[in-house]
């Protein structure tokens, strides 16, 4: 069981849809990442979220919009994604931003884009 | 600039026989390194840590791994694999030179445990 929760963990949208992902961490940390990862490969940084605040954007496409509404939650906002954007996002989360800790993965939402 | 490099991108072992994945970093500074494991449709499981206490670092499942700094290696072994332990192993060494943690990845390697 992971202590990283991710929903839906899979999600099926056109490419006019609107949808949102959705990450929770009870542990108390205070740094949380959004990755995508494409299969065969390993996963690529996306967002960092530092004490709530958006503190790294890896030149992500505006078409992903993230939100943290409090400590404990990550949001990932998807509007018109293109069929390149199908992949499995993946949340993290680690104790404090700027350790060398490691961090906590949920399991992902598969997403298809058709 | 800090990287990770996994040197073989498929092993193959049977049920029973020691696994070896390996690992060569590298670092300007005293690294934290980790293995992750990936199984199908999951996401990435920490299998251990280094932050440079002990240079053989136990994990779960049965795997350890020796951070060698003469050799800027740290490969995963286990004594005697199991059919569960077919996944993705992820090497992964923490920069946090940018302000925060960032994980620099290496490329992968897919471990198949036959019968």
């Amino acid at each position: 069981d992971t202590e990283v929760t991710q929903t839906p963990k899979h999600l099926v949208m056109g490419m006019t849809n609107k949808k949102s992902l959705k990450c929770e961490q009870h542990m108390g940390h205070r740094a949380m990442y959004w990755y995508k990862q494409k299969a065969k490969k390993p996963p690529e940084l996306m967002f960092v979220y530092s004490y709530e605040k958006l503190s790294i954007n890896e030149s992500v496409p505006s078409r992903f919009s993230p939100e943290c509404p409090n400590s404990s939650l990550l949001n990932l906002h998807l509007h018109a994604l293109q069929p390149e954007d199908s992949a499995l996002y993946l949340c993290a989360s680690s104790q404090e931003p700027g350790d060398r800790q490691p961090q906590h993965f949920g399991d992902g939402t598969r997403l298809s884009i058709l | 600039a800090q990287s990770v490099t996994q040197l073989d991108s498929h092993v193959s072992v049977s049920e029973g026989t020691p696994v070896l994945l390996r690992c060569n970093y590298s670092s300007s500074y005293s690294p934290s390194l980790f293995w992750y494991v990936q199984h199908p449709n999951k996401g990435l499981q920490l299998l251990l840590k280094y932050t440079s206490a002990a240079t053989l670092v136990k994990g779960i499942n049965g795997f350890e791994a020796e951070f060698k700094k003469s050799e800027t290696s740290f490969h995963l072994t286990k004594p005697s694999a199991h059919m569960s332990d077919a996944a993705e192993y992820f090497c992964v060494v923490s920069d946090g030179s940018g302000g925060y943690n960032k994980l620099i990845f290496g490329a992968g390697t897919r471990l198949a445990v036959h019968p």
